[in-house]
């Protein structure tokens, strides 16, 4: 069974751009989380989604948005970048809706805003 | 908000020594979960702990689980350069959902 897939791998933008992740879970996987990791902040939670709903969301700015698709594939889009922003974005998918299966990470895409 | 204090947030050993990691909340988990991540790589889920005292092994690893599910560890035998990588605690707060919040993790090295 393929594994998540995220795309791009690596991105590089300029500050006020906007940019579009994408996600694509385990195949049968309803639930896709995101994540950014930097070094001084570790991992933080942005959204979960499930059935194209999106049921938590973390503590990050509006410009953090996403949304997922009926296929259960998911993008999420940050606005106005800042150079804050560099980091590694993961996501993560899930068989079902129950919060204690095992979550998958993909291999995450490293943004970099210059 | 909730906050899983991990440490230390360093350690290197030579192989063949033995290696911990803790995880300190000062709310009750309902849940703590543990991923490796080895270096350049994503973040890969080990186990889940979810009862008081629970304590559970694979192989080389042990995994222990408070009785006052305040706190966690991770126990590495006798290392190889194979564990190389950032342990991580989580608990999934988001209840029937997921909301895994992680500590900040723990790098581990080893000199072959």
């Amino acid at each position: 069974k393929a594994g998540v897939t995220q795309t791009p791998r690596y991105l590089i933008k300029t500050r006020g751009q906007q940019v579009t992740l994408s996600c694509s879970p385990i195949s049968g996987h309803r639930s896709v989380s995101w994540y950014q990791q930097t070094p001084g902040q570790g991992l933080q939670f942005l959204f979960e989604y499930f059935s194209e709903t999106q049921r938590n969301k973390g503590n990050f700015p509006g410009r953090f948005s996403g949304r997922q698709f009926s296929n259960s594939r998911s993008e999420m889009n940050v606005s106005t970048l800042e150079l804050g922003d560099s980091a590694l974005y993961l996501c993560a998918s899930s068989r079902d809706s129950s919060g204690t299966d095992t979550q998958y990470f993909g291999p995450g895409t490293r943004l970099t805003v210059l | 908000g909730q906050q899983v204090m991990q440490i230390p947030q360093y350690q290197h050993v030579q192989e063949g020594e033995d290696f911990t990691t803790y995880c300190n909340s000062s709310t009750t988990l309902s849940n703590i979960q543990w991923y490796k991540q080895r270096p350049g790589g994503h973040p890969v889920f080990l186990i889940q702990l979810v009862k008081s005292g629970e304590v559970k092994k694979q192989k080389r690893l042990t995994f222990q689980f408070g009785e006052a599910k305040k706190n966690s560890s991770l126990h590495i035998t006798a290392t190889q350069t194979t564990d190389v990588g950032t342990y991580f605690c989580a608990e999934n707060s988001g209840g029937s959902n997921y909301k895994l919040t992680f500590g900040k993790g723990t790098l581990l090295t080893v000199n072959p």
